[in-house]
């Protein structure tokens, strides 16, 4: 298995522009998110899914949007760039959805670090 | 709502001497622990966990963390560092039925002197 993959690793984007990080997972895992992760603040939820077709805002959710379309992609699409989504991005999985079962690990990918001038 | 403090953002110990991050939380329900380390320019990779039942956790490359309820803590230990321990560590918290959201700290950054 792969794991949970994400593309591009690095990226550089002006003021406006719109783009779309890429996350797959080949586990068959329902749960996946997307965090950012910025100095000093350690890592922020910015949407979630617990399975295809349902997703859900976490704690920074403006300026982006996901959709589920399959269990394997979720990707984040940022609509208008700016300045402040210059971040490192990670997507992140596990084996349960809805959390209500014994715990499952969360699977990380290897972030992919967005530069907005 | 959950919360994660970790007490110290950069720590710096010598090499074989013990290591000691430190990590309060905040939760309304029983929480699910964790630490995870970051190594430079990589991923977030799951360090051990606490869920349920023994409070002494183990965990990979000889750390381990004990959860104590009446201190809401769940500190980072390990007997003695190693150069290859320098990285980023962040204590999370989670709670069951809130979907696998993990509660990040600030992070600690852990520097091992020769």
């Amino acid at each position: 298995n792969a794991g949970v993959t994400q593309t591009p690793k690095f990226q550089v984007l002006k003021t406006g522009q719109s783009m779309t990080l890429q996350c797959a997972q080949d586990m068959n895992h329902e749960y996946m998110s997307w965090y950012r992760q910025d100095p000093g603040m350690g890592l922020r939820l910015i949407h979630y899914s617990v399975g295809a077709g349902i997703t859900d805002q976490g704690e920074v959710p403006n300026g982006y949007n996901v959709s589920r379309s399959t269990t394997e992609d979720f990707p984040l699409r940022l609509l208008s760039a700016a300045p402040s989504q210059t971040s490192v991005y990670f997507c992140a999985s596990s084996p349960d959805g809805l959390g209500t079962g014994s715990y499952n690990e969360q699977f990380f990918g290897p972030g992919t670090r967005l530069t907005v001038l | 709502a959950q919360s994660v403090t970790q007490l110290g953002s950069h720590v710096s110990v010598s090499e074989g001497a013990l290591v000691l991050l430190r990590c309060n939380y905040s939760s309304s329900v029983p929480p699910y622990l964790f630490w995870y380390v970051q190594y430079p320019n990589q991923g977030l990779q799951l360090l051990l966990k606490y869920t349920t039942g023994a409070t002494l956790v183990k965990g990979i490359n000889g750390f381990e963390a004990e959860f104590k309820k009446s201190e809401t803590s769940f500190h980072l230990t390990k007997p003695s560092a190693h150069m290859s321990d320098a990285a980023e560590y962040f204590c999370a918290v989670s709670v069951r039925g809130s979907a696998r959201q993990l509660t990040f700290g600030s992070g600690t950054q852990l520097t091992v002197l020769p």
